[in-house]
């Protein structure tokens, strides 16, 4: 089953027009993290935000800003007056504890990414 | 950066040649990831290493084998066996007690024809 379900393929917008990313994600885990990452067209992966399954306040960081809600496991992302240089595909990603021979470490599972287009 | 490089950004091989991505990374990390990207899909993990000397299996692994005998280096090969080759691949780290950010490197497009 798909961990992560990211419904929007492709969103265009007109700049300064607000713009909501959804992420819905499915997990057993009690404890898990949420993240989000800009992928643009360099193709690099950039690390935008990390969310815990206990700290449900929503995050603002100047334009960009999250919405978590362990009740309809979603964890959406909406950027406000949106610029050109926002063009890019965002992925969202869901982390659970991978145990490895006494060792815990993350391992991420992504969506397929929601390209974004802002046009001038 | 991710403080991660991988090089070349291009790759273009025949088939049924392998071939090896490079992977470094300069700060000094434990953890150390590849994933597979497809057009429209999301990433998906080929391996992941802990420590040097030690690497484990994702969730298709098949066709791929890595390495790790220096903390900062972990290259991937893709074999002959590998049947759909072409992707585009990322190299991450991450470090063992942060709570599993994992940062990217500037990735590698392999076309094989």
């Amino acid at each position: 089953a798909q961990k992560v379900t990211q419904a929007q393929t492709e969103i265009s917008v007109v700049e300064k027009e607000d713009v909501t990313l959804d992420c819905v994600y499915e997990t057993r885990d009690t404890t898990y993290y949420l993240f989000w990452y800009k992928q643009p067209p360099s193709g690099e992966l950039v690390f935008l935000i990390r969310r815990n399954s206990f700290d449900e306040q929503n995050e603002i960081s100047g334009r960009y800003s999250w919405n978590f809600q362990k009740s309809t496991s979603s964890f959406n992302f909406t950027i406000t007056a949106s610029q050109v240089v926002d063009s890019a595909v965002y992925f969202c990603a869901l982390s659970e504890p991978l145990i490895d021979r006494g060792s815990t470490l993350g391992r991420l599972y992504f969506g397929r990414g929601t390209q974004l287009t802002v046009w001038p | 950066d991710g403080g991660i490089t991988q090089s070349p950004k291009y790759l273009f091989r025949k088939e049924g040649q392998n071939v090896t991505l490079s992977c470094e990374q300069n700060l000094n990390h434990d953890a150390m990831y590849w994933y597979r990207q497809d057009p429209g899909q999301g990433l998906r993990l080929i391996y992941y290493s802990q420590i040097v000397n030690d690497f484990q299996k994702g969730d298709i692994a098949e066709g791929y084998s890595v390495s790790r005998e220096k903390k900062e280096s972990f290259p991937l090969t893709v074999t002959s066996a590998q049947k759909n080759p072409t992707a585009f691949y990322l190299c991450a780290r991450s470090v063992r007690s942060d709570r599993y950010e994992q940062y990217f490197g500037p990735g590698t497009r392999l076309t094989v024809t």
